[in-house]
């Protein structure tokens, strides 16, 4: 199986500040890769697909880059809403993998 | 509006069985691939089965092959797993998640709220 190793595992930051999560595949999954978003006792939510697409519906204050093996989502401004958990996700083989989630708290 | 509703999670003891379902509407069900992801308690999410649109192939984690097993039924608009041989580390939240498309191989757009199996005697 392809593994993702997202970092850092927890983040703090303030309202307003540009965020980054960094998600490394151990080998290349192409533009194969997706966000998600976790609140807490919800259902995972569909942010980015395809390294950089956004979801309909999801703010333009995120977005994502990368491809191969190494990938990041960024909050541009960060928002009260935002605080959650962010998963990575590969869907280069039908097998899917996710990282093991960033924690992004209130500082 | 999208919705996929699961139930059938409970506590059972290890070795038992169990059969998960999930009641799609909104959508139009067989034009999708559809998958369970798993969440064991305060940790990450695994992918644990998916099922292409038209039952035509099906996959599983390596965790669960053997044990569980996906199915769906298009004129109901729902989507099984029936899963035996239960153990301890099985314990988890059961998500159900719509695919993108219809042959599986794209991220989960839809994601119901979850059901939580609990393996444990």
């Amino acid at each position: 199986d392809i593994q993702m190793t997202q970092s850092p595992s927890t983040l703090s930051a303030f309202v307003g500040d540009r965020v980054t999560i960094t998600c490394r595949a151990s080998q290349s999954i192409s533009i194969w890769l997706a966000w998600y978003q976790q609140k807490p006792g919800k259902a995972p939510k569909l942010l980015i697909y395809k390294a950089s697409s956004l979801q309909s519906g999801v703010p333009s204050r995120f977005s994502g880059s990368g491809s191969g093996t190494e990938f990041t989502l960024t909050i541009s401004s960060l928002q009260p809403d935002d605080f959650a958990t962010y998963y990575c996700q590969q869907y280069n083989t039908y097998s899917r993998t996710f990282g093991q989630g960033t924690k992004v708290e209130i500082k | 509006e999208v919705q996929l509703v699961e139930s059938g999670g409970g506590l059972v003891q290890p070795g038992r069985s169990l059969r998960l379902s999930c009641a799609a509407s909104g959508f139009t069900f067989d034009d999708y691939a559809m998958h369970w992801v798993r969440q064991a308690p305060g940790k990450g999410l695994q992918w644990v089965s998916g099922i292409t649109w038209n039952s035509g192939s099906v996959g599983y984690a390596d965790s669960v092959k053997g044990r569980f097993t996906i199915s769906r039924d298009n004129a109901k608009n729902s989507l099984f797993l029936q899963m035996n041989s239960l153990r301890p580390e099985d314990t988890a939240f059961y998500y159900c998640t719509k695919d993108m498309e219809r042959d599986g191989f794209y991220p989960f757009d839809y994601w119901g709220q979850g059901t939580l199996v609990t393996v444990s005697s």
